[in-house]
């Protein structure tokens, strides 16, 4: 079974609306949680990290905020969406006491 | 300043070869080196890591070699096959293990 789920699997949105993706984990005990950014072609930007629910911290913002709601759901959000926030985002996590993060299926976001 | 850096954006080798990725970073305070492997549209997953006490790690045809003096390490593909075709990132990370840094990876291409 999938450990982590990503929702929506691609979104095509228009310049100026509202976005939220989410992201669940299944299975792993208060995880490590962590959204990225990546262009078409490019490399991994990290955005969010939150070790515990309530908590987020910034890495970059890019214009997006992100929320720990729950233990095992991280949402990546922002109220205007701009051209540059087209990409494939990336949801991870990492158990506490491990070195590794692992990274959920993605979502492709394309913003016209 | 990029943290770290994959010498190849491309590498093109034979069915059978052996493909070498390079990779070199900026921070003597890493001390984890994961190499992540992704396909078009997928997230990436975890190939092989190696933490800075060792000088080699390896798992099947995949190699990490490191040199911490030179603060760089390489991934060897022996025996590469076609189903090895993929984006190959570089990543380090330091006392933090929420902070990690990716390179802009290497599209290996194995030609049957």
């Amino acid at each position: 079974a999938q450990t982590i789920h990503q929702w929506p699997v691609a979104e095509i949105k228009a310049v100026g609306s509202p976005l939220s993706l989410g992201c669940t984990i299944k299975g792993k005990s208060s995880p490590n949680l962590y959204w990225y950014w990546q262009a078409t072609g490019g490399t991994l930007q990290q955005l969010f990290y939150s070790i515990t629910v309530g908590q987020v911290e910034s890495v970059v913002q890019l214009n997006l905020s992100a929320s720990r709601p729950k233990d095992d759901q991280f949402i990546l959000s922002t109220e205007k969406l701009l051209l540059s926030h087209s990409g494939f985002y990336l949801c991870a996590w990492r158990q506490g006491n491990q070195d590794t993060q692992y990274f959920g299926p993605g979502t492709r976001l394309l913003v016209l | 300043q990029q943290q770290v850096r994959q010498s190849s954006q491309s590498l093109t080798v034979w069915e059978g070869e052996t493909a070498i990725l390079n990779c070199s970073y900026e921070n003597s305070a890493f001390d984890y080196f994961p190499w992540y492997q992704q396909f078009p549209g997928e997230g990436p997953a975890l190939l092989i890591a190696i933490r800075s006490v060792s000088d080699k790690k390896e798992d099947g045809r995949f190699t990490i070699f490191f040199n911490k003096r030179e603060k760089n390490l390489s991934l060897h593909i022996k025996d590469s096959q076609p189903g090895d075709s993929a984006t190959y990132f570089c990543a380090a990370s330091g006392n933090s293990n929420n902070r990690i840094f990716f390179g802009d990876g290497t599209q290996l291409v194995v030609k049957p």
